[in-house]
């Protein structure tokens, strides 16, 4: 299996414009997440899909951001319109059930996001 | 809601060196707590993690000791290499609610030769 598969792996884009990051799955894995990582708040749960179904979108900041997970082996996290203060590395993770004890999440690449 | 927190946010060693990671948690109905390593520019990892039911977990040089009475949980490594640099987070996951992690802020490790 491939893991995580998340594109692009870096993303430079001018304020105001839209972006959109990808995530693929492992197969089988029926638990999404997406997370944001940056220096100052560490690592934050933006919104997490089980069986495609959003579970838990609290820690999307506000209503630029929007997930879509349309089927099992597709996810979609966009930013619409992006701003500098979005600039961080966006991970996303899978995991089989609620992640307990089946190695807990599989985290992909990460997108490193720059909004000038 | 829970909340993880992490000390230290730095640490220095010396190869051969152990070094140990501290967590709290708020959720007394936190259950499971993994921990991660992530390196320089590359996606966070599972090394170990432990549940509400056990105590202590061991896996070679890596170790992980659970206090729930007083709601912290804590990360040893012995004998350091300096592949063991990295930041290491620690997480808890709630049975309530809606069973997502909540992570600590981090800990960069620096094992010095």
């Amino acid at each position: 299996d491939a893991g995580v598969i998340q594109s692009p792996r870096h993303e430079v884009t001018e304020m105001g414009q839209e972006v959109t990051l990808r995530c693929k799955p492992i197969s089988g894995h029926n638990s999404l997440f997406w997370y944001r990582q940056t220096m100052m708040r560490g690592l934050e749960l933006l919104i997490y899909f089980n069986n495609n179904v959003p579970i838990d979108d609290s820690g999307m900041p506000e209503d630029r951001f929007s997930a879509k997970m349309p089927n099992a082996s597709f996810s979609t996290l966009k930013i619409q319109p992006s701003e500098p203060r979005d600039s961080a590395v966006y991970f996303c993770a899978s995991s089989l059930g609620t992640g307990q004890g089946m190695g807990g999440y599989t985290f992909g690449s990460g997108t490193r996001l720059t909004v000038v | 809601g829970e909340n993880v927190e992490q000390h230290p946010s730095t640490l220095s060693v010396q190869e051969g060196d152990s070094a140990v990671i501290k967590c709290t948690y708020s959720d007394s109905a936190s259950n499971y707590f993994p921990w991660y390593k992530q390196e320089l520019g590359k996606r966070p990892q599972l090394i170990i993690d432990i549940r509400s039911n056990v105590g202590e977990k061991k896996d070679q040089r890596i170790a992980v000791t659970l206090n729930k009475t007083a709601k912290h949980f804590s990360l040893h490594i012995t004998e350091t290499q300096p592949e063991d640099s990295a930041v290491y987070f620690c997480a808890a996951r709630s049975t309530s609610g809606t069973y997502k992690y909540i992570f600590g802020t981090g800990t960069r490790l620096k094992v010095l030769a």
